[in-house]
């Protein structure tokens, strides 16, 4: 069936550091892709999305760039903030149901 | 602003005691879920509404009851919550049920099982 894999977190870093966290998935035809992002407390609020191969997502500074030959939607920003720590969800929709992987932990420390 | 409102934020509960949680919005759109989120965990779809059809997941236990009385409200049941139920429930909308679509997700209720 389809899936989502994300790399382990937590993931720790400084201020002005720059971001990646890896998305790989397994999906038959051609799904959407999404990241979403939780804040302690919070419920999740769409980070970006793209629908079609090598299409490039982009919101607050974060990129993600569906790479349908690596199967891959790999987070990335620049330079990070303390206020991007948070809990970053990529997820895949192939059907009417959105497929998460398990989150990644950003810490980022001033 | 449109938005997905849950209310309450925090609910407490005691083993056993029915409890609902309610959801509701201001997209107008036909598509209403509701997601169970453990700490820790990535979400895990209950069930979803599209209009006012109902979809189960299979997996959903039966001790979760769904309510939509209207395209703007959606309530989530728990006929007899257990210590295993204490978790974040969220809810979202989508207009369709199309691959593109976003998912709006509201800010969640955290549910206390004593």
């Amino acid at each position: 069936g389809d899936s989502v894999t994300q790399m382990e977190g937590p993931v720790t870093l400084s201020e002005e550091a720059f971001l990646t966290i890896n998305c790989t998935y397994t999906a038959t035809g051609y799904p959407s892709l999404f990241w979403y992002v939780q804040y302690p407390g919070e419920g999740l609020q769409l980070l970006l999305k793209a629908t079609k191969a090598d299409d490039k997502g982009s919101n607050k500074g974060f990129e993600a760039t569906y790479r349908k030959e690596t199967t891959s939607f790999h987070l990335e920003k620049g330079s990070v903030q303390v206020s991007d720590s948070a809990v970053y969800f990529c997820a895949l929709k192939n059907t009417d149901k959105l497929i998460f992987g398990t989150g990644t932990r950003l810490q980022v420390f001033p | 602003d449109a938005m997905v409102i849950q209310n309450p934020r925090y609910q407490v509960t005691q083993f056993g005691k029915p409890v609902t949680l309610s959801c509701s919005q201001t997209l107008n759109h036909n598509v209403m879920y509701w997601y169970q989120q453990k700490s820790s965990q990535a979400p895990k779809l209950l069930f979803h509404y599209y209009d006012k059809d109902f979809n189960n997941e299979a997996d959903t236990p039966d001790n979760f009851q769904s309510r939509r009385p209207n395209t703007s409200f959606c309530f989530l049941d728990i006929r007899s919550p257990g210590l295993g139920d204490a978790a974040m429930y969220l809810c979202a909308t989508t207009p369709r049920l199309a691959l593109q679509e976003t998912q709006y997700f509201g800010p969640g209720t955290r549910l206390l099982v004593l």
